[in-house]
């Protein structure tokens, strides 16, 4: 069935090291893939998305990276900051025939050790 | 910016007790969700709403139904709370353009952290 799963639970790094955050899909039929990032008490905010007909998309600091043959997806921060400690999410969109639903992953939790 | 804010950050009824949560969004969106947020599960679509008085059952809509009189206002309300209701509840809103409506990003409010005793 549909489902979004994450490879860590929890990441440690050091600040200033890059992160890197791994996300494994099941439905090969999304198209479209989000990342979110939930800091303590908030709601999950948008970092960046990718679209299936992309392999790679940089942002500030952040790259998504989609392996549509292992249905895989990563986010990568560089030169992680305290700030980026937070809970963060992946999640698809399954396509049109899919409505309006976005499936969201259990989540990854990053630690920044200053 | 979009702003969505929602009624209460923290709640506590009584089992059986009926319960509205009520959601707000300030740029005239056309979708709004309610998920409810558990350690481990994610986030799971309740309901979901792609219009005034429009509604759509999501993964887990049992016990719980949603009212939508007005574009900016989505409540999702708990007929008869039970102890496993308890959980957070997040309140989301997305816009509607384009060819594929559907590859808009969510944006999301605080929270409100429902306890049921």
């Amino acid at each position: 069935g549909e489902s979004v799963g994450l490879h860590l639970p929890t990441l440690s790094v050091q600040e200033g090291d890059n992160s890197i955050i791994n996300c494994a899909y099941s439905n090969s039929a999304s198209d479209y893939f989000i990342w979110y990032k939930q800091e303590s008490g908030k709601g999950p905010q948008f970092i960046i998305d990718i679209r299936s007909n992309m392999d790679k998309r940089q942002g500030q600091r952040v790259t998504v990276l989609l392996n549509k043959t292992v249905k895989h997806l990563s986010l990568q921060i560089a030169a992680t900051q305290p700030g980026d400690s937070a809970v963060y999410f992946c999640a698809e969109a399954p396509g049109y025939t899919g409505g309006f639903k976005t499936i969201f992953g259990a989540g990854t939790r990053l630690f920044v050790k200053a | 910016d979009v702003k969505v804010t929602q009624s209460s950050r923290y709640l506590v009824k009584r089992t059986g007790e009926k319960v509205f949560l009520e959601c707000v969004q300030d740029m005239d969106h056309e979708n709004m969700f309610w998920y409810r947020q558990d350690p481990g599960l994610g986030l799971r679509l309740i309901y979901f709403s792609y219009d005034v008085k429009m509604k759509e059952k999501g993964d887990i809509p049992e016990g719980y139904s949603v009212s939508r009189e007005k574009k900016e206002r989505f409540s999702l309300i708990l007929e008869s709370a039970s102890t496993n209701q308890t959980s957070m509840y997040l309140c989301a809103s997305s816009s509607t353009s384009g060819l594929k409506p559907l590859y808009n990003e969510q944006f999301f409010g605080p929270g409100t952290r429902l306890t049921v005793l």
